[in-house]
């Protein structure tokens, strides 16, 4: 049973426009969220992440809206840049107490493409 | 810079042998290593749990005898995959995480089995 859900796999966005990342989760004790950037061939890059207790944080161009009640949360970036192609996962944690022994279940990540 | 170091990047070798891989903190001590395998065009699943000096955690259908966890110091956590055979040929990354951070992720190692 997938925990979290990202069911877009795969999104083509122009350069300048805003480029929106859905992801659901089912776990209600889910309270940390976080997105990860991945190219090819590489490790996940933290991007950025949110508390239960906010529903947005904004990072430069990039921001993380969550719903609770919906159990959903979606990133936005704008304005794309090409460089932004890659492959981003949604990720999340019941890691109120934030102890080092966490887990944190991955989606199965959404491919996006910025077109110049 | 790069904050999880992963050695080998890739590595190929013959079925029946042993492989280790290493996951270094460069920069700071992690009470927590995570061990993930990805498949082509799937999300990372998650292997074990790592804690320095305690024995790891494997998530269910992981074979704790056929992947060999290490977690000797609070920047070194290693992975042996014992007598590997081609269905082991995938996609691992390691994480590294301190309290109140979120994990880092090394760059993974390409394993190929032949």
């Amino acid at each position: 049973d997938q925990q979290v859900k990202q069911n877009s796999p795969s999104l083509s966005v122009q350069e300048g426009r805003i480029s929106i990342l859905n992801c659901d989760y089912t776990n209600s004790m889910f309270d940390y969220f976080l997105w990860y950037k991945k190219y090819p061939a590489e490790g996940p890059t933290f991007l950025i992440s949110i508390s239960s207790i906010k529903d947005k944080n904004e990072d430069g161009r990039f921001t993380v809206f969550l719903n609770k009640s919906a159990k959903h949360l979606s990133l936005h970036i704008v304005p794309s840049q090409p460089g932004d192609s890659a492959v981003y996962f949604c990720a999340a944690s019941s890691g109120r107490r934030q102890t080092s022994y966490d887990k944190v279940i991955f989606g199965p990540g959404t491919s996006l493409s910025v077109i110049p | 810079g790069a904050v999880v170091s992963q050695h080998p990047s890739w590595v190929i070798c013959k079925s029946g042998t042993s492989v280790k891989i290493e996951c270094r903190s460069l920069d700071f001590q992690a009470t927590t290593m995570f061990w993930y395998r990805q498949f082509p065009k799937q999300s990372l699943m998650l292997m074990a749990t790592s804690n320095e000096g305690s024995k790891a955690t494997y998530e269910q259908g992981v074979e704790k005898d056929k992947f060999l966890i290490n977690h000797a110091s609070l920047t070194l956590s290693t992975l042996t995959v014992t007598s590997a055979h081609p269905e082991d040929s995938s996609f691992y990354i390691c994480s590294a995480r301190s309290a109140h951070q979120p994990q880092h992720f090394g760059d993974g190692t390409r394993l190929s089995i032949l």
